[in-house]
């Protein structure tokens, strides 16, 4: 059964760095897309960034572009997500999710808090 | 842009059916979207995609009681025989070029 499985979280005080972990097993991690989404405190979802099954493209949302990283080790079944420069509003549970090829996401792991705070 | 509306709340009797709404922003009528459930303090769940002509697959073991259509813009998520695990938030999402997009959630309470 696909598992996606989440680490790296924690509290960091704002403008420093934190790198999240997603180890995925189950399925041929080489040929999907994976997403990283968040959810702040009582809020919805928010999508992150994705990246291509072999790392070719990258997108972001804005709220996150030029301070997080999306990347992937194929060798290794993992994704990565560093994120720099935080901020208290990057505050959130961090979900890693697979996507079907340029399209929705359809497996979901269990998240990730990340709390941003002096 | 591209948006997706939905209704903050719903709610249904233990045992009926309710049936959720997704609405799609102009222009983007013909985007197919798909149906997302987050138990309490749980996270999310993968339940359908759901096309423009209303055709549909859904994640493995979704119950049958799930089930969507569309019409125009607008994009729905029915659940019929309501349990109390029903009592969820339910997301729609869609996505465009080097973008996914969430709505913001329809809170379901099961009575």
């Amino acid at each position: 059964q696909v598992q996606l499985v989440e680490s790296g979280g924690g509290v960091v005080q704002p403008g420093r760095s934190l790198r999240l972990s997603c180890a995925a097993s189950g399925f041929t991690f080489t040929t999907y897309g994976m997403h990283w989404v968040r959810q702040a405190p009582g809020k919805g979802l928010e999508w992150v960034t994705v990246i291509w099954y072999d790392g070719s493209n990258r997108y972001y949302a804005d709220s996150v572009k030029g301070r997080f990283t999306i990347s992937r080790d194929n060798s290794k079944n993992t994704l990565y997500l560093q994120m720099n420069s935080l901020r208290a509003e990057d505050t959130a549970v961090y979900y890693c999710a697979r996507g079907v090829m340029g399209s929705n996401i359809d497996y979901w792991g269990q998240g990730t808090l990340v709390t941003v705070s002096s | 842009q591209l948006v997706l509306t939905q209704s903050p709340s719903a709610s249904a009797s233990l045992g009926a059916s309710v049936k959720l709404t997704c609405t799609l922003s102009s222009g983007h009528s013909s985007y197919a979207i798909a149906w997302h459930q987050q138990q309490p303090e749980k996270g999310p769940r993968y339940l359908m995609t759901l096309n423009s002509d209303g055709s549909h697959s859904k994640g493995d073991g979704i119950p049958d009681r799930f089930s969507g259509s569309s019409s125009g813009a607008e994009r729905y998520l029915t659940i019929s025989s309501l349990q109390s695990e029903d009592e969820s938030d339910y997301y729609c999402q869609t996505w465009g070029t080097g973008a996914w997009v969430f709505g913001g959630g329809t809170k379901l309470t099961v009575l």
